[in-house]
C-alpha cells in the first residue's frame, strides 16, 4: 500500500537559516514525488516535483528537494527561510500505474523574524 | 495559468439537507480529483474522474456521490448532510501531460 509520512507536525526555524521539511514513502514502483505548499484559507499550490532524473530538483520560490531512493525519502529544502514562508506543506506520492495521490498529514513551517 | 474555482468559500448546512459543491477548470484537463482536507489527517480522497462521466471511488466516498457531466466541471454531493462531513473540500484537475495538481481555493463546509 501507498503511504507517506510527514514526521515533523511543526518545524521552526529563524529567518535566514536554512530550513528542511521531512517525507518519507512507501509505494511499489518509481514513484512520482510532490511537494505542495497551503497558505491560510487557501488551497494547495504545487512547488516542485520529481519523476525522474537528476536527483535535486528545484522548484518555485527557491525551494528544492533531494530524491533519496535507498532512504526512501524526499525532503524539502531551501539556504535561506523567509518570514513569508511560513506555511502548511505538503509531501505526495502517486505510485506508477494508479491515479491516486497519498497526500501526507502536513507540516507546518513557523520562519521566526 | 490553469484555474480551478470553487462555488463557495464557507458554506453552511443543517443536518439532513443536500449540498452541492461545485468545481470548475479551465483547462481542459481530463482528470478531476475530491478531497477532504482535516487537520492530522492531510488530504483525503473522496473521488476521481478521468474523464466526462466516468468515475472512481476515491478512499473515503462513503455519504458523498459525484457528477461529471461537462468536461470543465466536477460537481461533489452530499446526500443527506452530517456533522461528521464538516471539513474543508479541495478541487483538484490534472492535464494529460503533467503529473501536478492544480487545486481550488477549496470550500470550508460547517454542517450544523
Amino acid at each position: 500500500a501507498q503511504s507517506v509520512a510527514q514526521p515533523e507536525d511543526q518545524v521552526n526555524v529563524a529567518e535566514g537559516n536554512p530550513l528542511t521539511v521531512k517525507c518519507t514513502y512507501s509505494v511499489s514502483g518509481n514513484p512520482y514525488l510532490f511537494w505542495y505548499v497551503q497558505y491560510p484559507n487557501r488551497g494547495l499550490q504545487f512547488l516542485l516535483k520529481y519523476i525522474t532524473g537528476d536527483n535535486l530538483v528545484k522548484g518555485s520560490y527557491g525551494f528544492e528537494a533531494e530524491f533519496n531512493k535507498s532512504q526512501t525519502s524526499f525532503h524539502l529544502k531551501k539556504p535561506s527561510a523567509l518570514v513569508s514562508d511560513s506555511a502548511l506543506y505538503f509531501c505526495a506520492v502517486r505510485g506508477s500505474g494508479t491515479y491516486k495521490y497519498i497526500f501526507g498529514t502536513g507540516t507546518r513551517l513557523k520562519v521566526l523574524a | 495559468d490553469v484555474k480551478v474555482t470553487q462555488s463557495s468559500r464557507y458554506l453552511v448546512k443543517r443536518t439532513g439537507e443536500k449540498v452541492f459543491l461545485e468545481c470548475v477548470q479551465d483547462m481542459d484537463h481530463e482528470n478531476m480529483f475530491w478531497y477532504r482536507q482535516d487537520p492530522g489527517l492531510g488530504l483525503r480522497l473522496i473521488y476521481f474522474s478521468y474523464d466526462v462521466k466516468m468515475k472512481e471511488k476515491g478512499d473515503i466516498p462513503e455519504g458523498y456521490s459525484v457528477s461529471r457531466e461537462k468536461k470543465e466541471r466536477f460537481s461533489l454531493i452530499l446526500e443527506s448532510a452530517s456533522t461528521n462531513q464538516t471539513s474543508m473540500y479541495l478541487c483538484a484537475s490534472r492535464g494529460p501531460t503533467s503529473w501536478e495538481q492544480y487545486f481550488g481555493p477549496g470550500t470550508r463546509l460547517t454542517v450544523t
